[in-house]
């Protein structure tokens, strides 16, 4: 059984790169079949799919955020990242990793979350 | 504006049964799994269903899924304070290509 962390900066100040980790722990992330996503929930609003990578290395992004999104995963460390650039008060959330067997069985499991601020 | 629709909140007594939609299309719900997820304040999303209607591991079987078309529903029996929670459905979107989640519904016991 899987069990992803995110780590990273809590403040990050706008038009900057905001940069983010999920270290994976429990089994390989190469594992077949697997997908690795990152999902944030803005104050007051529901979850939103920000992207996902494959075990292929194939990314996964939200049309609205595909230019200023990378996704990309280091398997000797068995985590993945999360870099978005030129954030704005609008990019303030909690960011949560999370795994996904295949498509048909869901998120499962989720890290904790944490939480970014965008202040100058 | 979410791709899903469901109902902002819902509200049931204890004990009682409530059931809760997650309206979409073609390019979603009507042609891949629903997923359901439980999300307490504070605390990380949690997977209820996948498949439509298959129970993830270690959830109460007073939970129940179903779908037709391009609409599914979540369904609790037997309510409990417990259960008081924001609740998502989600499903791949073949036009998207990704995933979207429903807007949440806010789950009130009375």
């Amino acid at each position: 059984q899987f069990h992803v962390q995110e780590s990273g900066p809590g403040l990050v100040k706008p038009s900057e790169t905001l940069s983010l980790l999920c270290t994976v722990s429990g089994a390989p992330m190469n594992t077949v079949g697997y997908y690795w996503a990152w999902i944030r929930q803005s104050p007051g609003r529901g979850l939103e799919w920000i992207g996902s990578i494959h075990y292929t290395e194939t990314t996964y992004y939200k049309s609205a955020l595909e230019s200023r999104v990378t996704i990309s995963m280091d398997t000797s460390k068995n985590s993945f990242s999360l870099k978005l650039t030129s954030v704005t008060a609008a990019d303030a959330a909690t960011y949560y990793c999370a795994t996904m067997a295949s498509r048909d069985l869901g998120f499962d499991p989720w890290g904790q979350g944490i939480l970014v601020s965008v202040s100058s | 504006q979410s791709v899903l629709t469901q109902p902002p909140s819902v509200s049931e007594a204890p004990r009682q049964r409530v059931t809760i939609s997650c309206s979409g299309s073609s390019s979603n719900i009507g042609s891949n799994s629903v997923h359901w997820y439980q999300h307490l304040p504070g605390k990380a999303p949690k997977l209820v269903m996948f498949y439509d209607d298959v129970l993830s591991s270690g959830v109460s079987d007073r939970f129940s899924g179903s779908k037709s078309g391009t609409s599914a529903s979540l369904a609790i029996r037997g309510l409990q304070s417990e259960d008081e929670a924001d609740y998502y459905c989600a499903a791949w979107d073949d036009t998207l290509n990704g995933w979207v989640f429903g807007g949440g519904t806010k789950l009130t016991v009375l």
